[in-house]
């Protein structure tokens, strides 16, 4: 069964500064797809960004990026220049090949400080 | 841009009731999905929908739940006979095409209280 963990139940940064939230999965697949999506309070989850497991170049969405580490089942996401508006609940997601089965880790909550 | 509605925003009900959790997909969609999150703890899946057909279920999706697309528009969630444990946060989603593993469109959710 795959499982995702999240080690890092709340974070918080100070503004313009950059964090990185950490994720970890655990599967046998080969091919797969990583994703971290965004909850702001009250509001629906957005996605961030994503990753195939079969590319070997990190994801970068402008402010986001990833550091993928396939060996390690690794999947942390760094956030540059923190904004307010990134205050909200991060949660690494999984999903094999062949289903659209996706399997999310506990969140992380990250406040973003003036 | 578009977005998956679902209405309602939260719902109170007895145990033993059945509910229907309505969701509004993006329109080119094709590819429906119900999440849910119980307080406290992780969004886990429960079931995706293609072709008017359910795709892949979980283990927790079982006699007590279905699922429809009732007209071209609407996909919804019942519940026959809820239960206390049942009280959660239920996500609709929704992605475009055949590929799997498209990028997931998240609803707002329906906050459903059993009592």
């Amino acid at each position: 069964a795959q499982t995702v963990t999240q080690s890092q139940p709340e974070m918080s940064v100070q503004e313009a500064e950059t964090v990185t939230l950490s994720c970890t999965y655990d599967t046998s697949e080969n091919n797969y797809y990583l994703f971290w999506y965004k909850q702001p309070p009250s509001r629906q989850m957005i996605l961030v960004i994503r990753q195939e497991a079969y590319k070997q170049q990190n994801a970068t969405e402008n402010r986001f990026s990833v550091n993928f580490q396939k060996a390690a089942k690794s999947f942390s996401l760094k956030i540059s220049d923190s904004q307010l508006g990134d205050t909200a609940m991060y949660f690494c997601a999984f999903m094999r090949n062949n289903n659209n089965d996706m399997r999310f880790g506990a969140g992380t909550r990250l406040t973003v400080k003036p | 841009e578009p977005e998956v509605t679902q209405t309602p925003s939260h719902q109170v009900t007895q145990m033993g009731q059945e509910v229907i959790l309505r969701c509004v997909p993006i329109s080119n969609h094709l590819y429906f999905y119900w999440y849910r999150q119980i307080l406290g703890q992780k969004v886990e899946f429960l079931v995706s929908f293609y072709n008017n057909e359910i795709s892949e279920k979980s283990e927790i999706f079982d006699d007590q739940f279905s699922v429809e697309r009732p007209d071209g528009s609407n996909f919804t969630l019942k519940i026959r006979s809820t239960k206390l444990e049942d009280s959660a946060m239920y996500f609709c989603a929704s992605s475009e095409g055949e590929l799997r593993a498209d990028t997931q469109y998240f609803g707002p959710g329906t906050r459903l209280t059993v009592l």
